[in-house]
């Protein structure tokens, strides 16, 4: 079935560590690739997209993320931490290049540890 | 920049009643704004496309009668749950579109709306 996967609902680590979020798409073609951000009270904010060319891609907050065609993936990196950075993210998807039709993953929330 | 407000943020109701929630794109036209539902501990799905002017498209199983939606100019979209029932409780959240030109335009998205029907 067509999907967005993201298999970790909830990642905790210590700040200052290095963090990896996961995400997987299952779709003929590659679609737009996107990450989210969700804090408590705010709107979900963009952190960074993919439509094509360099497949890493540099974000806002420090966040970077890489498309890799043959795993279907579109990882979300951030090399230090922050406690402000708890929050919960979204990877999603455009299959439609003509559309602007979000479709979601579910989620990884991200708790950090002094 | 681009700004979008909710109004109000949270809402409890009894079953029966109807609720309305506000999306208001503060410092840009929007000329499409979505709508999305968010369940517990859930992914965003959405719920209906609406252009400014024109009649909602809704996703498949949502039902139109009873999410109302309004869009009837560049910076207010409206989103009425009628007859609501303990059911329709969730999280919504409006994103507005500036632009309908060519390519992807990026949505920006309102803080979100915790509705809870008794």
């Amino acid at each position: 079935a067509q999907s967005v996967t993201q298999p970790d609902i909830h990642i905790t680590v210590s700040e200052g560590a290095s963090l990896e979020l996961r995400c997987n798409y299952s779709y003929g073609a590659t679609p737009y690739l996107f990450w989210y951000v969700q804090s408590p009270g705010q709107g979900l904010q963009l952190l960074l997209k993919y439509f094509s060319g360099d497949t890493l891609v540099q974000g806002i907050k420090g966040f970077e993320a890489e498309f890799k065609r043959s795993q279907s993936s579109f990882n979300l990196r951030k090399p230090s931490v922050h406690w402000s950075d708890a929050a919960e993210y979204f990877c999603a998807v455009v299959l439609l290049r003509n559309t602007d039709k979000l479709i979601f993953g579910t989620g990884t929330r991200l708790q950090v540890f002094p | 920049g681009a700004v979008v407000s909710q109004h109000p943020s949270w809402v409890i109701c009894k079953s029966g009643t109807s609720v309305k929630i506000e999306c208001r794109s503060l410092d840009f036209q929007a000329t499409t704004m979505f709508w999305y539902r968010q369940f517990p501990k859930q992914s965003l799905m959405l719920m209906a496309t609406s252009n400014e002017g024109s009649k909602a498209t809704y996703e498949q199983g949502v039902e139109k009668d009873k999410f109302l939606i309004n869009h009837a100019s560049l910076t207010l979209s409206t989103l009425t749950v009628t007859s609501a029932h303990p059911e329709d409780s969730s999280f919504y959240i409006c994103s507005a579109r500036a632009s309908s030109g060519q390519g992807f335009n990026e949505q920006f998205f309102g803080p979100g709306t915790r509705l809870t029907v008794l």
